[in-house]
């Protein structure tokens, strides 16, 4: 079964640019059929979709964040990536990785999930 | 955006009594085009990322317990739990996937009354 598992730094500093890596295992992620997704979840709070990417290269963002943010791919490595700059302590949540079923689709399944604090 | 909005935001059942959590868009999330509404039904416990539970507003996923059933169009969806079990503590989530961004209701924390 698909597995998706992400990694990078738990702690950012306010301004700094936070950079998240999702790990495919299990399965390709060059499938025509799928797009990648990062989506986030401040503690306690609900879930706000970030961007997303197709294998070709194609994105869509939030405009909510689009000025801040920029994901990408790497075939050879079966993975993508999110990086966020100009964080403030806001931006602290759990971030997740997640497959998305089409260009807009459900999301299926998730990474665990990591969470990123932004704090001097 | 598309604003969903579940209620009520928090719910007390019975153990193997129904839950009924409801989801409401802004605009509709049907596509008259293939008619079918662009949501999905998502569980989440602490510490876990969401499972999804149901897609296309009635579709239940492969695994998921027949107890489960998503129902509505337009911009009125419904998640029944038909007779609650223990492990359904959770909260629960709505997302519509009609436009981007791509969002989620606010949550539904399900407990044990």
């Amino acid at each position: 079964q698909l597995q998706l598992q992400e990694s990078g730094p738990g702690l950012v500093k306010p301004s700094e640019t936070l950079s998240l890596t999702c790990i495919v295992s299990t399965g390709s992620i060059s499938s025509s059929s799928y797009y990648w997704d990062w989506i986030r979840q401040p503690p306690g709070k609900g879930l706000e979709w970030i961007a997303s990417i197709h294998y070709t290269g194609g994105t869509f963002y939030n405009p909510s964040l689009k000025s801040r943010v920029t994901i990408s791919v790497d075939t050879s490595k079966n993975q993508f990536s999110l990086k966020l700059n100009s964080v403030t302590d806001a931006d602290t949540a759990v971030y997740f990785c997640a497959r998305e079923w089409g260009m807009r689709g459900w999301f299926d399944p998730w990474g665990q999930g990591t969470l990123v604090t932004v704090s001097s | 955006d598309i604003v969903m909005t579940q209620s009520p935001d928090s719910l007390a059942v019975s153990l193997g009594e129904r839950a009924t959590i409801n989801c409401k868009s802004s605009q509709s999330v049907l596509d008259n085009s293939n008619n079918k509404n662009y949501l999905a039904w998502y569980q989440q416990k602490p510490g876990q990322p969401p499972k999804m539970l149901i897609y296309w507003a009635s579709t239940r996923e492969s695994g998921v317990p027949d107890r489960f059933s998503g129902s509505g169009s337009g911009t009125d969806f419904t998640l029944t739990i038909s007779s609650l079990q223990a492990e359904d503590v959770a909260i629960y989530f709505c997302q519509q996937y009609s436009s981007s961004p791509q969002t989620f209701g606010q949550g539904t924390k399900l407990e044990i009354k």
